[in-house]
């Protein structure tokens, strides 16, 4: 019955390292987002995809790469991982022109040694 | 582009009493006001959401007001439960244009 799931949940490992975080939605929403989360609990845009297609490109670093293989995912690949990189990111989804609640995963907690 | 402020940072009330953080935002062609509210080591999540052609929206004890002359908007929460604790998020945008959040207020609710 989850509506928005990521995985992992947890993600530990060393500078250098490149990893993907994977997230799933059923809601059957057109839109889908990565949100940063900082220690300081701020929550930054990244991207977002409508329909498969890139719509919000923030200034991120080019070592994360979103890809969208359909409307129900959008998975998050980190290149040449940082210590700056550790946060939570979360997924979130929303109907782009109904509403626009948007619904956020769980988060997947990183953390770069 | 769109920036969002919000006020206090921290906020401790008495179990019982009222909580009201206030938000103001620069693009006056912001019509979409969500608030989240986010508890420990949870997600975000909708709590209440009003739209540019509403100055008021109510639901049980959380209300939100909103004054586009001032392109300022506010949540108050009353009477006030511990289970309210938790960091709350302000945001703003166009509808088809993305959420702005802002920094968080981090409300203790204390028995």
């Amino acid at each position: 019955d989850t509506a928005v799931s990521q995985t992992p949940k947890y993600l530990v490992t060393q500078m250098g390292n490149d990893k993907s975080i994977k997230c799933e939605q059923n809601l059957g929403h057109d839109t889908m987002y990565w949100y940063k989360q900082d220690s300081k609990k701020f929550l930054k845009i990244m991207f977002s995809y409508n329909n498969k297609e890139l719509i919000i490109n923030e200034t991120v670093p080019n070592r994360f790469s979103p890809k969208s293989p359909d409307k129900a995912h959008l998975n998050l690949h980190i290149n040449s991982l940082e210590l700056g990189d550790s946060a939570v990111y979360f997924c979130a989804s929303s109907h782009l022109n109904k509403g626009h609640e948007q619904y956020f995963g769980p988060g997947t907690r990183l953390t770069v040694t | 582009g769109e920036n969002v402020e919000q006020h206090p940072s921290t906020l401790s009330v008495q179990e019982g009493d009222s909580a009201v953080i206030k938000c103001t935002y620069s693009d006056s062609a912001s019509n979409y006001f969500p608030w989240y509210k986010q508890e420990l080591g949870k997600r975000p999540q909708l709590i209440i959401d009003i739209r540019s052609n509403v100055g008021e929206k109510k639901d049980q004890r959380i209300a939100v007001t909103l004054n586009k002359t001032a392109k300022h908007f506010s949540l108050h929460i009353t009477e006030t439960q511990p289970e309210d604790s938790a960091v709350y998020f302000c945001a703003a945008n166009r509808l088809t244009d993305k959420l702005i959040f802002g920094t968080g207020t981090r409300l203790q609710v204390f028995p």
